[in-house]
């Protein structure tokens, strides 16, 4: 399999601007999960679905962030109006769940953005 | 509340020796799992072993290995006959059922391996 798949892998644009982040998870996952890296605050979950229906989206910072999963194979992180603190690299994995505890996430190669 | 701590924020092992990285964790949810993921400066992230809650031995995964010490909610990971390659971020992470799915990662260690 090719691993769960990220784009873009680098995103520049300007404050303001709509940004949309583009994942594919490793077929046959019934998880997918969005994260955001910082150097200040680490590894932070925003939000995950299984089979497709969002099921906790607690760490989605604000309005101006918006996540879809329209079927198994491909999900968007959406930031509309982008700012300059929402610059991060952001993480989509994916799972099966073997056990409520084994539940492995596999993650993408990430895209990093920086809003200017 | 779910907490990891990983007490070394960087570490410095020679190669081909063997390096312990320490994780520390706080659940009060008797099933939960426990993980490592490697960083390495390429920014990806990954998986390197898993060990259960009620899992009777230690997670082995080739060099790596989990010492598991369940009374003292530790899971430090051990890679022995460490290698240039092993130089990265090492992040520990922990799943109970009280969160559902939501992973809670440490800080992180970050680890040279010299020459």
């Amino acid at each position: 399999d090719a691993g769960v798949i990220q784009s873009p892998r680098h995103e520049v644009t300007e404050m303001g601007q709509e940004v949309t982040l583009r994942c594919k998870p490793i077929s046959g996952h019934d998880y997918l999960f969005w994260y955001r890296q910082t150097m200040m605050r680490g590894l932070e979950l925003l939000i995950y679905f299984n089979n497709n229906v969002p099921i906790d989206d607690s760490g989605m910072p604000e309005d101006r962030f918006s996540a879809k999963m329209p079927n198994a194979s491909f999900s968007t992180l959406k930031i509309q109006p982008s700012e300059p603190r929402d610059s991060a690299v952001y993480f989509c994995a994916s799972s099966l769940a073997l056990s409520k505890a084994k539940n492995i996430q596999y993650f993408g190669a990430g895209t990093r953005l920086s809003v200017l | 509340a779910q907490k990891i701590t990983q007490t070394q924020p960087g570490m410095f092992v020679q190669e081909k020796e063997a390096v312990t990285l320490d994780c520390t964790y706080d659940t009060s949810d008797p099933s939960y799992g426990l993980f490592w993921y490697k960083q390495p400066s390429s920014g990806e992230m990954i998986f390197l072993i898993y060990q259960g809650s009620y899992d009777q031995q230690n997670a082995t995964e080739g060099r790596y290995s989990l010492n598991f010490q369940k009374a003292r909610k530790s899971a430090n990971l051990v890679i022995s006959a460490s290698q240039l390659g092993d130089s990265a971020m090492y992040f520990c992470a922990m799943r109970d059922n009280n969160y559902g799915q939501n992973f809670v990662f440490g800080p992180g260690t970050r680890l040279s391996v010299l020459p």
